[in-house]
Formats: structure tokens, sequence, C-alpha cells
């Protein structure tokens, strides 16, 4: 078990910028999430998948969001048009599937946009 | 929305001392689950406690306790004899398919 994978850790852009991010989840978690979180926030809920398949997504997530796991393993959040309200830590989390399991959260990339 | 509240931002206490985090949610739901998980300066959040809302028991793991009222809306977690490594920020978070945190609190132990 090696845990939940996140890359890069840090990326800096320049507005207007494209980036993507990847998350490696835990290999026998079914669902992979999507968090973002702010300096003294908790983190908030973007989007999940169940496999393959895009579950839920939240009003937070702007048509510049999208996020993929087109083989139900790793999962990519891109972001297109960066603003400076993008900056914030992109957490990644897996579980097995079902609405109560526990989430093991990855370390997260710190997304700075100048 | 249905929240859930930390209301204190930040606690300071000295070294063993005992210190309560407080949670307040809100719920329509009548199965639901509660976690605590705790953000280290690290910043990788660690799972602590998982409760479904059938059991009010309290629980105890250590030096953590946790504290269910579902009369008050409350899940309270104490660490008791605090450690210099307790410091961190801790989330309560209750389910809704995904998870729901609170602001979190942050925690200095000072030796």
């Amino acid at each position: 078990d090696t845990g939940v994978s996140q890359n890069p850790r840090h990326k800096i852009t320049k507005r207007g910028q494209n980036v993507t991010f990847r998350c490696d989840p835990i290999s026998e978690h079914n669902r992979l999430y999507w968090y973002r979180q702010t300096l003294g926030q908790g983190p908030e809920f973007l989007t999940y998948f169940q496999n393959e398949a895009q579950l839920e997504k939240s009003r937070l997530l702007s048509d510049r969001f999208s996020a993929e796991r087109p083989k139900g393993s790793f999962s990519t959040l891109e972001i297109q048009r960066t603003e400076q309200g993008d900056s914030a830590m992109y957490l990644c989390a897996s579980s097995w599937a079902g609405p109560y399991e526990k989430l093991f959260f990855g370390s997260g990339t710190q997304l700075s946009v100048l | 929305a249905q929240k859930v509240t930390q209301a204190q931002t930040e606690i300071s206490v000295v070294e063993k001392e005992d210190v309560t985090l407080d949670c307040v949610y809100e719920t329509r739901d009548t199965t639901y689950y509660l976690f605590w998980y705790k953000q280290p300066p690290s910043g990788e959040l660690v799972f602590l406690i998982r409760r479904n809302s059938f059991d009010e028991q309290n629980e105890i793991s250590g030096r953590y306790s946790w504290n269910f009222q579902k009369s008050t809306s409350s899940f309270n977690f104490t660490i008791t004899a605090s450690q210099v490594v307790d410091s961190a920020v801790y989330f309560c978070a209750r389910s809704q398919g995904n998870l729901i945190f609170g602001k979190g609190t942050k925690l200095s132990v000072k030796p």
C-alpha cells in the first residue's frame, strides 16, 4: 500500500495558462475524489469518480475545470485559463465504494497563479 | 447547505494540558457518519475516527476520546495530556456521499 500519490507537489503558473495535476489512488479503491483547500479553510469538495464514471460535480467546479479518470485508475484535474483565485492546494483522496467510507488523502498539489 | 461548524479557530495549550475541540453539524438525514481528520504541517490529512449516527457511545483511543451527542448535534474531540506532536489543524467532517468539512481548529501545543 503506497498511499495516494499526487504530482506535482508544487506548481507555479502565470494567469491564463493551463495546468494539469495527476492523482494515483490506492490501487484497490474504487472511488477517487478531488478537493480544494485555501488557507485557513477546510477542504471543499470538487468532484468524485466511481471507477471511470464521474458521479458528482460541485458548483465550485467551473467550466474551466475538467477531471478525468479514463481507466478507473489514475485521475487528472485540468484547469484552463487559470485565474489568481485558483491558487489553492488541490487534494486528491480515494476510498472503497460506498457513501460512508473513510477517505485516504494525498499530500496535495499547491498551485500558485501569478 | 448542511454545514459543519468548528467555532474554535485556534487553540493554544501547554504540554500535558487536556484540550477539547468542538464540532457542531447540521443534517436532515437519519443515517450519516461523522469524521475527524488531522492535518499536520506536512499537509496530508490523516484519518482519526469515523462514527455512525446510530452509535452514540463515546469512544476512547489512547489519549484521544470522542463525545457524540445527537441531541445537540455535536461530535467533540478531546486530547488528554497533550503533546507537542499533537500540534496540527483538526477537521471535523460529515458524510454526504462525499465529505463536508468544517473550517478546522488549529491546535498549538507548547512545551
